[in-house]
């Protein structure tokens, strides 16, 4: 079975710049999951969607940063317009369901705003 | 403001030992709970969950788990170097937040051969 796709894996990019990471959950999974790593901050959750629907998206931190999930099985991360401190790997991960189902990340998109 | 703390190590023990990683939480109204393993540069993987107070064993692994102390642990046996890595303890949210998984920043471990 393919685990969770993103891509790109590496994206390097300028201050100022659009910057779109995608997401392809395990097939049959109806709950995915964006998450942001820094050795500061640790890992830390974004949004989460359930049966394509926005759950929580407190952790979104401001509005230069969305999600979208047009179906079951992609989503979109979109930072617009990039700043230097957005620099982090970006995680996506699937779950069956929402409530208690173990999460599988996929392999992470490493952004460096330069 | 959910909290799980956890030491950032690194907590290095010799081959063969029992390596001991734990973790807090603020949420008292937690019910699951689960440990993640992440080598350097890879996402991180399951190791185990434990949804009830006391222990459960997975080979070498065993999670315990004391609600009353708001506490988590994982100890793993005859430690391998294979089982160097950052180990993320994380705790599942309820009612509202029930989904959201809030994670540790780790606890690098290091075995020696």
């Amino acid at each position: 079975d393919a685990g969770v796709i993103q891509s790109p894996r590496h994206e390097v990019t300028e201050m100022g710049q659009e910057v779109t990471l995608r997401c392809k959950p395990i097939s049959g999974h109806n709950s995915l999951f964006w998450y942001r790593q820094t050795m500061m901050r640790g890992l830390e959750l974004l949004i989460y969607f359930n049966n394509n629907v926005p759950i929580d998206d407190s952790g979104m931190p401001e509005d230069r940063f969305s999600a979208k999930m047009p179906n079951a099985s992609f989503s979109t991360l979109k930072i617009q317009p990039s700043e230097p401190r957005d620099s982090a790997v970006y995680f996506c991960a699937s779950s069956k369901s929402g409530t208690g189902d173990t999460q599988y990340f996929g392999p992470g998109t490493r952004l460096t705003v330069l | 403001q959910k909290e799980v703390e956890q030491n950032s190590g690194p907590l290095s023990v010799p081959e063969g030992a029992i390596a001991s990683l734990n973790c807090t939480y603020s949420d008292r109204g937690s019910q699951s709970f689960f440990w993640y393993r992440q080598y350097s540069g890879k996402s991180p993987e399951l190791i185990m969950f434990i949804y009830s107070n006391g222990d459960k064993e997975d080979g070498r692994f065993t999670a315990q788990l004391n609600k009353a102390s708001q506490y988590v642990s994982l100890l793993i046996r005859d430690s391998q170097p294979s089982d160097s890595a950052t180990y993320l303890c994380a705790v599942m949210g309820y009612g509202g937040s029930q989904g959201n998984l809030i994670f540790g920043k780790g606890t690098k471990l290091s075995v020696k051969p």
